[in-house]
């Protein structure tokens, strides 16, 4: 099946610094989606994105479909974006979720 | 307007008993999927139904493990008999066939 890779596995940032994480895929998608599964376990969706770039806010991302790969950009951290972002894609309509990165965003 | 509704949001039980998780969809979604989270697999994809039917259950553990679709608002998740092992947070998701996904708040399952 579809393998998700997901980089790096934690990161450490000062409130307001930027951050990218990076989502690697092994085969074609139809879908990908980010979330953010905050410090009490909710998953938020954070952007459908299955090609080309969206913006909300702070967070931006973009998924180059043909090259198998997605970006999150998050712009002057809070303390709020702590927790476990997920990138999940899928071939078809079932999604497979790679191993999340960890944020921590420090006062 | 409501999201995915998931029911109860914390169970404890002992081992050997039964365990009913519940799950309400968005209204309009006719995929359901059930994910399980633990520390050391992650979030797993246990089942989806797509129109109340069962496509891929092929994540589901073991026979233990059963869920049910009955309408197109509610779904189940059985475990009988529970093990310790099951213990983890249960998710319900739904989607609609252009496929942006949608979570419950989790069932967390512990067994004693």
């Amino acid at each position: 099946g579809i393998q998700v890779e997901q980089s790096p596995p934690d990161l450490i940032l000062q409130e307001g610094a930027n951050s990218t994480l990076r989502c690697n895929f092994s085969d074609s998608v139809n879908n990908l989606q980010w979330f953010h599964q905050n410090p009490w376990g909710q998953l938020i969706n954070l952007f459908y994105i299955p090609s080309g770039t969206k913006q909300n806010g702070r967070l931006s991302a973009t998924t180059v479909a043909t090259e198998r790969y997605s970006l999150l950009y998050i712009s002057s951290s809070q303390t709020t974006d702590s927790g476990v972002y997920f990138c999940a894609v899928t071939p078809g309509q079932n999604f497979v979720f790679g191993p999340g990165t960890r944020l921590s965003v420090l006062p | 307007d409501a999201g995915v509704i998931q029911s109860p949001r914390h169970e404890v039980t002992e081992m050997g008993q039964e365990v009913t998780l519940r799950c309400k969809p968005i209204s309009g979604h006719d995929y359901l999927f059930w994910y399980r989270q633990t520390m050391m697999r992650g979030l797993e994809l246990l089942i989806y139904f797509n129109n109340n039917v069962p496509i891929d259950d092929s994540g589901m553990p073991e026979d233990r493990f059963s869920a049910k679709m009955p309408n197109a608002s509610f779904s189940t998740l059985k475990i009988q008999p529970s093990e310790p092992r099951d213990s983890a947070v249960y998710f319900c998701a739904s989607s609609t066939a252009t496929g942006e996904l949608f979570f419950g708040e989790g069932s967390r399952l512990t067994v004693l």
